[in-house]
């Protein structure tokens, strides 16, 4: 069985950009979380989608947001970019929401805003 | 209080010996518990989960829980250089806030 797949692997954006990632989930699992992690703050809890609904959202801006698909793939966007939101950001599939299942996390997107 | 506490290391360990890595958590009500395991530039991987009171072994892995003392732990035995890598503690309080991860703990296996 495939596992979590996402893209891009790299970007580089520069501040006052936006940007989309996308995660594809492992097959049958419907619930897709997205996390940030950097080396001062750690890995911190952005949002996780189940049937294409917002469950909750992490402490971050309302330039974070999210959606997930019919068929449980996610993307997720940053507005107006900032030096700060260059971080590895990885996302975590798993059969339902995330309290009861576990997450098996993706290779991660690696953004530099510069 | 940080939510989820680990000794960030380095932990050095030789090779053969057993790694004991410790985890506290601050909220009574987390339900579910969780092991990952991070090489350098690399995603974490999911080694032990853990719900209920006590132990759980799979391999050289042995995931403790104790709800009462708000502690779990993870330990590997006949420890590989191949272990070395940071080991993240991650828990979930219930409901829909996702994981709350540690900082870490950086594990070294001294061959």
């Amino acid at each position: 069985k495939a596992g979590v797949t996402q893209t891009p692997r790299y970007l580089i954006k520069t501040r006052g950009q936006q940007v989309t990632l996308s995660c594809s989930p492992i097959s049958g699992h419907r619930s897709v979380s997205w996390y940030q992690q950097t080396p001062g703050q750690g890995l911190q809890f952005l949002f996780e989608y189940f049937s294409e609904t917002q469950r909750n959202k992490g402490n971050f801006p309302g330039r974070f947001s999210g959606r997930q698909f019919s068929n449980s793939r996610s993307e997720m966007n940053v507005s107006t970019l900032e030096l700060g939101d260059s971080a590895l950001y990885l996302c975590a599939s798993s059969l339902a929401p995330s309290g009861a299942y576990e997450q098996y996390f993706g290779p991660g997107t690696r953004l530099t805003v510069t | 209080q940080k939510e989820v506490e680990q000794n960030s290391g380095p932990l050095s360990v030789p090779e053969g010996a057993i790694a004991s890595l410790n985890c506290t958590y601050s909220d009574r009500g987390s339900q579910s518990f969780f092991w990952y395991r991070q090489y350098s530039g690399k995603s974490p991987e999911l080694i032990m989960f853990i719900y209920s009171n006590g132990d759980k072994e799979d391999g050289r892995f042995t995931a403790q829980l104790n709800k009462a003392s708000q502690y779990v732990s993870l330990l590997i035995r006949d420890s590989q250089p191949s272990d070395s890598a940071t080991y993240l503690c991650a828990v979930n309080k219930g409901g829909a806030d996702g994981l709350t991860f540690g900082k870490g703990t950086h594990l070294i296996i001294q061959p």
